[in-house]
C-alpha cells in the first residue's frame, strides 16, 4: 500500500512554544490529507481535512487559529500546534487519500511541559 | 451518533481464530465496512473492507450478514503481534464525507 510519513515522530516542548508537525505521502500525490488526535486510551479523533491549494476544514470544537495546517503540496500537509500547552499533549496522525483509500502516518508524540 | 458498536475487549489464545464482530444496523446500501487496527502508539493500519461480499486477504476474512447489519472480522491463526485495537468504520462509497470515523473499538489481547 501506499506509505504516509511523519515527522517528528516524538517532540517535547515548553509551554508557550509552536511545534509543526509534517506529513508526507511518500509514493503518491495526495489532494487530500486529514489530521486526526488521540488522547490516551481514547480513540481518534478528527481535527481537520486538509486540501491542497485551499484552506483546511476543522471540525467543530478544534480551533483554527491555534492549530494551523498548511497543505501547499500535493505530497505535503504540516500542522502546526501554536502556543502549546499542555493540554495540547496528545498522539496526533494524519492521513492521506489515494484513489479513494485512506493511508496513516506513524503518528507524532507532543509532550508539553 | 455511533455508527457502530464493538466490544471492548477480547482475549484470544495464540495461534487459534480471533473473530470480533461489530453491529452496523444503520448501515446504508452505499456504505462499505472498513477494518483498521492500531497497535499500541502507532497509526492505524487498513486490514480489510467489504460492501455485502465476504473477503478474504492476506491479513483476515471479513464476513458479513445477509442484511449488512453486522460483520465480523476473522483472523484465522493469532499472533502475539495481533494484540491491538481493532476498528470497524462504515465509510460512504463516494462523496465528500470520506474521512474515516473511529468509535471505540475492540482491544483485541492475544495471549501465550
Amino acid at each position: 500500500g501506499a506509505v504516509v510519513s511523519q515527522h517528528p515522530s516524538r517532540v517535547i516542548c515548553k509551554s508557550g512554544t509552536s511545534v509543526k508537525i509534517e506529513c508526507r505521502s511518500l509514493d503518491f500525490q495526495a489532494t487530500t490529507m486529514f489530521w486526526y488526535r488521540q488522547f490516551p486510551k481514547q480513540s481518534l479523533m478528527l481535527m481537520a481535512t486538509s486540501n491542497e491549494g485551499s484552506k483546511a476544514t476543522y471540525e467543530q470544537g478544534v480551533e483554527k487559529d491555534k492549530f494551523l495546517i498548511n497543505h501547499a503540496s500535493l505530497t505535503l500537509s504540516t500542522l502546526t500546534v501554536t502556543s502549546a500547552h499542555p493540554e495540547d499533549s496528545s498522539f496526533y496522525i494524519c492521513s492521506a487519500s489515494q484513489a479513494g483509500e485512506l493511508f496513516f502516518g506513524e503518528g507524532s508524540r507532543l509532550t508539553v511541559l | 451518533d455511533a455508527k457502530t458498536t464493538q466490544p471492548t475487549s477480547m482475549d484470544c489464545a495464540e495461534g487459534r481464530a480471533a473473530n470480533l464482530p461489530c453491529n452496523h444496523s444503520t448501515i446504508s446500501g452505499n456504505e462499505y465496512v472498513y477494518w483498521y487496527r492500531q497497535i499500541h502508539s502507532q497509526g492505524p493500519q487498513y486490514i480489510i473492507h467489504g460492501l455485502k461480499n465476504n473477503e478474504t486477504n492476506e491479513m483476515a476474512s471479513l464476513i458479513i450478514t445477509e442484511d449488512r447489519k453486522s460483520s465480523t472480522l476473522i483472523l484465522p491463526h493469532a499472533t502475539l503481534r495481533d494484540t491491538a485495537v481493532y476498528y470497524c468504520i462504515v465509510r460512504p462509497s463516494s462523496g465528500s464525507a470520506r474521512q474515516l470515523t473511529f468509535g471505540s473499538g475492540t482491544q483485541l489481547t492475544v495471549l501465550p
